[in-house]
């Protein structure tokens, strides 16, 4: 069965980092593209980036690009989401994805509150 | 960016109605070369992560029920639900992969009458 479990989040003060990771299982993670996609608390969707099953490229939403980095360890089956200089308009639930474009898994999601 | 639009924002319904709702696209999501819509459709309900219910416009995932029937092409997409059943009651949303930024609609409520 394929999970994907995500951690890292909670109370965070803007302009701070944040480390999200996402731990896989039940499938070759190596094999797959993963994504990032987050949920504001209105029930806005909003993908954020991917990367290459080899960690070789990644592709991000441009208003994102600039704070936000993706990365991966295969060794670990873990993804990783890198957050900077938060934003109250960051505060989201953010979910681990498989297979980017046509989201056939996800995790449960890690809340991220940004607040002072 | 390639808009998604939904209506309605939600629908109040009663188990055993026929159901529909709409997603159109800024923008074309069929390919011409392949001849298929980036449009796939997802189901969210309340505390729960979606779930994708059909990909490429049409294509039902494994194990979703037949009465969830997705449709269109182009610009103009339709789901429907044949016979609603308590447990569909969800936010339904579209998302459009023709193009990065992937983007999705605001969604659906399907809520009971």
């Amino acid at each position: 069965e394929v999970q994907l479990v995500e951690s890292g989040g909670g109370l965070v003060q803007p302009g701070a980092s944040l480390k999200l990771s996402c731990v896989a299982s039940g499938f070759t993670f190596s094999d797959y593209w993963m994504s990032w996609v987050r949920q504001t608390p209105g029930k806005t969707m909003e993908w954020i980036g991917d990367i290459k099953y080899d960690g070789s490229y990644t592709n991000y939403a441009p208003s994102l690009k600039n704070r936000f980095t993706i990365s991966r360890d295969n060794a670990k089956s873990t993804l990783y989401l890198q957050m900077s200089n938060v934003r109250s308009e960051d505060t989201a639930t953010y979910y681990c994805t498989a297979n980017p474009g046509v989201f056939a898994y996800w995790g449960q999601g890690t809340l991220v509150t940004v607040s002072s | 960016d390639i808009v998604m639009t939904q209506t309605p924002s939600s629908q109040a319904v009663s188990a055993g109605e026929k159901v529909t709702m709409s997603c159109k696209s800024s923008q074309s999501l069929l390919y011409s070369e392949n001849k298929k819509n980036y449009l796939a459709w997802y189901q969210q309900k309340p505390g729960q992560s979606p779930k994708l219910l059909i990909s490429w416009a049409s294509t039902r995932e494994s194990g979703v029920p037949d009465r969830f029937i997705g449709s269109g092409s182009g610009t103009d997409f339709t789901l429907t639900i044949s016979s609603v059943q308590a447990e569909d009651l969800a936010v339904y949303y579209c998302e459009q992969y023709y193009d990065t930024p992937y983007t999705f609609g605001a969604g659906t409520k399907l809520e009971l009458k």
